[in-house]
């Protein structure tokens, strides 16, 4: 079944030290999106690449970054990770941007527990 | 429209009784709507979307309802039962396909 995997589905880090969360896809969709959901809140847009443009939204703090080697792969980099950052970090992809019928298909998510 | 706080909304209805949810969006050009469902655990699932240019629109055992005038939406489940109980997420289309998500409320299904 076409899907879009997150690994791993939990991550560890300390205070500080970097880490990075992955996203495949077998849709071959064009846009890939990465969300960050904290406990008991709603998912919010960090940033999403349009086949290789990136686009970063306003608000996403520097110590976010993301790479997309290739359409079917994703990366979340956190460089310093936070104690604030502790969340669920979600991919997403949809075929297209704008018109109709560009669903965004979610993965199950990176739990990401920071000590 | 972004979401803010930490205790969601929570609905309990009993099995077999319909579920009303309600959601208000914040921006007056969004041109597309979706419901998401979110088990403890998981990825947002789709479950219904509408555009702007209607007022409803009805799957299997789910009908969305779009008030542009008070920028409301609703979800509405017939019928609910134990393997609906989840979060339920609203979505507003902006720019390009950016989703902003409503604040989320519980379903809480009783048995």
């Amino acid at each position: 079944d076409a899907m879009v995997i997150q690994n791993p589905r939990y991550q560890v880090t300390q205070f500080g030290k970097p880490v990075t969360l992955s996203c495949s896809q077998t849709l071959n969709h064009n846009v890939m999106y990465w969300y960050q959901q904290k406990s008991s809140q709603a998912p919010k847009l960090l940033f999403h690449y349009y086949d290789k443009d990136f686009n970063n939204e306003a608000d996403t703090p520097d110590n976010f970054q993301s790479r997309r080697p290739n359409t079917s792969f994703c990366f979340l980099d956190i460089r310093s990770p936070g104690l604030g950052d502790a969340a669920m970090y979600l991919c997403a992809t949809s075929r297209d941007k704008g018109g109709w019928n560009n669903e965004q298909f979610f993965g199950p998510g990176t739990r990401l527990t920071v000590l | 429209g972004e979401s803010v706080g930490l205790h969601l909304p929570t609905l309990s209805v009993q099995e077999g009784d319909n579920s009303i949810i309600n959601c208000a969006y914040s921006n007056s050009a969004s041109d597309y709507f979706i419901w998401y469902k979110q088990e403890s655990g998981k990825g947002p699932q789709f479950i219904i979307d509408i555009r702007s240019n209607m007022d409803k629109r009805q799957g299997q055992r789910v009908t969305v309802l779009l008030n542009k005038t008070v920028k409301h939406l609703s979800l509405q489940i017939a019928a609910t039962q134990p393997g609906d109980s989840a979060v339920y997420f609203c979505a507003e289309r902006e720019y390009g396909n950016k989703l902003v998500f409503g604040a989320g409320t519980i379903l809480r299904v009783k048995s």
